[in-house]
C-alpha cells in the first residue's frame, strides 16, 4: 500500500496560472519534504517541514510556497509557473531529521508549463 | 558545501552478470551517511542501502553491496545476479550525521538498464 501519496501524477498549466500540488502520507512522520527533480538532474530539496516548523532553503524562489495543515498533508503552491519550473516533484517522509533516517517517496508529480 | 558525483549517465547489464556503479563525494567532515536510491520508471524512489561512515564494514543487502572508501572518498553500489527489475535510476546521496535539518544531497543519478 502507497505510503506517500500525491496528487495529481501528471499537471499541465499554462504559463503563469498558480497550481498546487498535494501530498499525504500515512506513516505519520514528523518531517515533510519537498523536491525538484528535473531531467538528468540530481533531485533539488525546495523546503521542508519539522512538524509545523517550516525550512525554507536559501535558493528557493519566491514563487514556491508550501502549507502543512495537518501531520498528514502538504502542499506545494507554485504561484506563477514558468516555463523553467517544469520538472518532476517529489514529496517525502522521514521520521526526524536525524542523518541515518530513510527518507520515504511518493511517486512524483510531474509538471508541464505551456 | 557538500557534493555528490556520479559521473556516468547510463550503465547496461546483462542479466544474471554483475555491476558496479559508480559514486564519489567531497565533504570536510568525519561522520556523515551515504545512500543508494532507486528510482525505477514511474514509480517512486526507494532505499536500496545505507553506509555509516563512521563504520568501516561495507553494507550490504542481499544482492546489493557497497564499496566504501573513506579516504578516496568513493561509495559504488554492486548489484550481483542482476534482474530485470533492477532496472531503474540509481541515486547516490550523502547526509551529514551533525545538525539538526541536515539534508540528503544527490548525485545526478545513474539509468541502468538490464539485458535479458
Amino acid at each position: 500500500d502507497a505510503m506517500v501519496i500525491q496528487n495529481p501524477r501528471y499537471q499541465v498549466t499554462q504559463f503563469g496560472k498558480p497550481v498546487t500540488l498535494s501530498c499525504s502520507q500515512t506513516l505519520n512522520h514528523n518531517v515533510m519534504y519537498w523536491y525538484q527533480q528535473k531531467s538528468s538532474q540530481a533531485p533539488k530539496l525546495l523546503f521542508h517541514y519539522y512538524d509545523k516548523d517550516f525550512n525554507n532553503e536559501a535558493d528557493t524562489p519566491d514563487n514556491f510556497q508550501s502549507r502543512r495543515p495537518n501531520t498528514s498533508f502538504c502542499f506545494l503552491d507554485i504561484r506563477s509557473p514558468g516555463l523553467g519550473d517544469a520538472a518532476m516533484y517529489l514529496c517525502a517522509t522521514s521520521r526526524g531529521t536525524g542523518g541515518h533516517g530513510e527518507l520515504f517517496f511518493g511517486e512524483g508529480s510531474r509538471l508541464t508549463v505551456l | 558545501a557538500q557534493t555528490v558525483t556520479q559521473s556516468q549517465p547510463e550503465m547496461s547489464v546483462q542479466e544474471a552478470e554483475t555491476v558496479t556503479l559508480s559514486c564519489t563525494y567531497d565533504t570536510s567532515e568525519s561522520d556523515y551517511y551515504l545512500f543508494w536510491y532507486k528510482q525505477p520508471p514511474s514509480r517512486q524512489m526507494i532505499l536500496v542501502i545505507r553506509q555509516e561512515a563512521y563504520k568501516q564494514q561495507n553494507a550490504t543487502e542481499n544482492r546489493f553491496s557497497v564499496n566504501f572508501q573513506k579516504a578516496a572518498k568513493s561509495f559504488s553500489l554492486k548489484i550481483s545476479d542482476s534482474q530485470l527489475g533492477d532496472a531503474a535510476m540509481y541515486f547516490c546521496a550523502y547526509r551529514s550525521a551533525s545538525g539538526a535539518n541536515s539534508k540528503l544531497t544527490f548525485g545526478k543519478g545513474i539509468t541502468l538498464s538490464v539485458r535479458p
